[in-house]
């Protein structure tokens, strides 16, 4: 089976905090992409990362830094020093043939000033 | 560079009407896809066109059935619309030079049906 899950539902923090997204996926390829999108108000989904199964490295992007680990099947989000434009919804997605996407059911991201 | 765009922003249908949802895909792009995504849920993949052909589809009825134009922009059609259809749907395109994975999709702002 295939399948992204997110278990937090909803996240609350104070601006300048770190909070860390959780995702955990499921496949039987040996190949396959990961991916991060945030869905702000708006509804539409803005790209932020993708990784593929053969890269294990951590990557940083300014405030933003993923650790993908095979062994756990997981590929988590996060944000430092959040900031009240960070609120939104996050989905991990999993790339699967024909290369459609299979999203988790998304982290609802609160940040308060 | 234009991104991809839909029409109608909105839409209000009652149930057992049919709707054509519109897609315009980003300038070079050869593939889409469209997903539907209920309140507080992920999109769901409903199907890709790749060279105006099905080049996949998930878990929904044939009633949703879609088209890929030789400028590669794309419909969705939804026919006997049922109150569970209501859900923003999002169209995203990418370009696939093979039949490889990973490709990075672009979403539009999607279409807000309603059914009543």
């Amino acid at each position: 089976a295939q399948k992204v899950t997110q278990a937090q539902t909803e996240i609350s923090v104070v601006e300048k905090e770190d909070v860390t997204l959780d995702c955990v996926y499921e496949t039987r390829d040996t190949t396959y992409y990961l991916f991060w999108y945030k869905q702000p108000p708006s509804g539409e989904l803005v790209f932020l990362i993708r990784r593929n199964s053969f890269d294990e490295q951590n990557e940083i992007s300014g405030r933003y830094s993923w650790n993908f680990q095979k062994s756990t099947s997981s590929f988590n989000f996060t944000i430092t020093a959040s900031q009240v434009v960070d609120s939104a919804v996050y989905f991990c997605a999993l790339s699967v043939p024909p290369d459609k996407l299979i999203f988790g059911t998304g982290t609802r991201l609160q940040v308060f000033p | 560079e234009t991104g991809v765009t839909q029409s109608p922003t909105h839409l209000i249908k009652t149930r057992g009407q049919q709707v054509t949802l519109r897609c315009s895909s980003q300038s070079g792009h050869n593939t889409v896809s469209w997903y539907q995504q209920a309140l507080g849920q992920g999109p769901q993949f409903i199907f890709q066109y790749y060279r105006e052909e099905e080049n996949g589809r998930g878990n929904f009825p044939p009633r949703f059935s879609g088209l890929q134009f030789p400028n590669y922009s794309s419909e969705l059609n939804v026919n006997a619309l049922e109150l569970d259809d209501s859900a923003l749907y999002l169209c995203a395109s990418s370009i696939k030079f093979s039949t490889g994975l990973g490709n990075e999709q672009f979403f539009g702002p999607g279409t807000r049906l309603t059914v009543l």
